[in-house]
């Protein structure tokens, strides 16, 4: 496919259940970022990768979210034990290099909504 | 801490209306400045960026952004909006001490009657 692919597109997850998003960046992008996007707000970061490197996961909200990208390619975002809070969605971005700059390109989103 | 404000959450226009989403960020340092777009049921696309230069700025689809670095602005507009313009329209800035970071608006949602 052309385009960044993600995984369910929703997901309705009872409280204290995990949850695994996936994302398919675009073929050869060094960059992947993941997102979160909350009702009426912008994207927050929450993490960023190069290539299978974590280089920054400070917008991690708390010790139960992991990411991780082991061959430099897919990623999956874990959440463990969800809370309602986590309800939101999800966007995964990819770009060509590390720079933000050429701009980053962006799935469809998993929503996800804790009960 | 760095931030950017999108001053109309919502903006309700009349085809052939001429339109201005504001944006303005707060950040001292030289920045690369975004305008994505989402359509209905679609992902997030990039609209423009801005790097350097000419700091009129035209993207896809008939927009155009101008940076006025005095008044740490972005402001995106199309002289004559379509039905087809209806969509959520975000602003993001890349500081340059950062190569990968976007920081984001909250949005505007634009509806364009028909």
């Amino acid at each position: 496919g052309a385009g960044v692919s993600q995984s369910p597109r929703y997901k309705v997850a009872k409280r204290g259940q995990d949850v695994a998003l996936r994302c398919d960046p675009i073929s050869g992008h060094v960059s992947l970022f993941w997102y979160q996007q909350a009702l009426g707000q912008g994207p927050e970061f929450l993490t960023y990768f190069q290539n299978e490197a974590q280089l920054d996961k400070s917008g991690l909200p708390s010790d139960r979210f992991f990411a991780e990208r082991p061959e430099g390619s897919v990623s999956t975002l874990k959440i463990q034990r969800t809370q309602q809070e986590d309800s939101a969605v999800y966007l995964c971005a990819s770009s060509l290099t590390g720079k933000s700059r050429w701009g980053q390109f962006f799935g469809p989103g998993t929503r996800l909504t804790v009960l | 801490a760095q931030s950017v404000s999108q001053h109309n959450h919502h903006v309700i226009l009349s085809e052939a209306a001429s339109l201005e989403l504001g944006c303005n960020y707060s950040y001292g340092g030289t920045v690369n400045l975004f305008w994505y777009v989402q359509y209905p049921g679609q992902h997030l696309q990039l609209l423009l960026k801005y790097f350097s230069g000419d700091p009129l700025v035209k993207g896809i689809k008939g927009f155009e952004a101008e940076f006025i670095k005095s008044k740490f602005s972005f402001n995106l507009r199309k002289p004559s909006v379509q039905w087809s313009d209806t969509a959520e329209y975000f602003c993001a800035v890349n500081p340059m001490d950062s190569n990968y970071q976007l920081i984001w608006g909250a949005g505007t949602k634009l509806i364009i009657k028909p």
